[in-house]
């Protein structure tokens, strides 16, 4: 079975500053997607990028982009020039055959 | 375009009671979720349906929980009777590709609390 581990419970960055969420997965499957999930204390969960495992090249979305690194299972996130707004929970979630499967979350703040 | 709407968004029961929680999911999404967010963690799926099919159910508790999606577009999940280890997030979610990894869009999910 796939599983998805996030080993930074809490992270904290000053606004402005980078930030780096870890991910890790384990799967015997080649072909799957990766994600990153934010969970605002709303509880709204959305969407922030995802990555296609057959792609070399790491995906970008404005201030958000991973590092994949398919042959360590590896998928972290990065946060760049920090805003307020980006405070939340963010969950890693993989998916294989249709079945999502997430991480236990990493709760981000936001330092003023 | 509505996101996925859920109801109610909070449910405070006791005990033994039942309890159902319901989810209209994005317009020509054919692909539902239920999920169990426990505080803390991530979601966990319960069911998955196609259309009205459950194609995924083998994390439903069956001996108290079921659900259905008549006409495959809402559904309703049903907890009876319900126990206080059920107090949690239940997160619906959509998706309209078939066959394949796509995009979940969440609803806002009902908080349960069991007294």
């Amino acid at each position: 079975a796939q599983t998805v581990t996030q080993s930074q419970p809490e992270m904290s960055v000053q606004e402005a500053e980078t930030v780096t969420l870890s991910c890790t997965y384990d799967t015997s499957e080649s072909d799957y997607y990766l994600f990153w999930y934010k969970q605002p204390p709303s509880r709204q969960m959305i969407l922030v990028i995802r990555q296609e495992a057959y792609k070399q090249q790491n995906a970008t979305e404005n201030r958000f982009s991973v590092n994949f690194q398919k042959a360590a299972k590896s998928f972290s996130l990065k946060i760049s020039d920090s805003q307020l707004g980006d405070a939340a929970m963010y969950f890693c979630a993989y998916n294989g055959a249709q079945k999502l499967v997430f991480g236990q979350g990493t709760r981000l703040t936001i330092n003023p | 375009e509505a996101g996925v709407v859920q109801s109610p968004r909070y449910k405070i029961i006791e005990k033994k009671q039942p309890v159902a929680f319901w989810c209209n999911p994005i317009s020509g999404h054919n692909t539902l979720y239920w999920y169990l967010q426990n505080l803390g963690q991530g979601p966990e799926l319960l069911i998955r349906y196609e259309n009205e099919e459950a194609v995924d159910d083998s994390q439903l508790p069956k001996d108290r929980f079921s659900a259905e999606r008549l006409k495959g577009v809402d559904s309703t999940l049903k907890i009876q009777p319900a126990e206080l280890g059920d107090s949690a997030v239940y997160l619906c979610a959509s998706s309209s590709l078939t066959g394949g990894p796509a995009e979940q869009y969440f609803g806002p999910g009902t908080r349960l609390t069991v007294t």
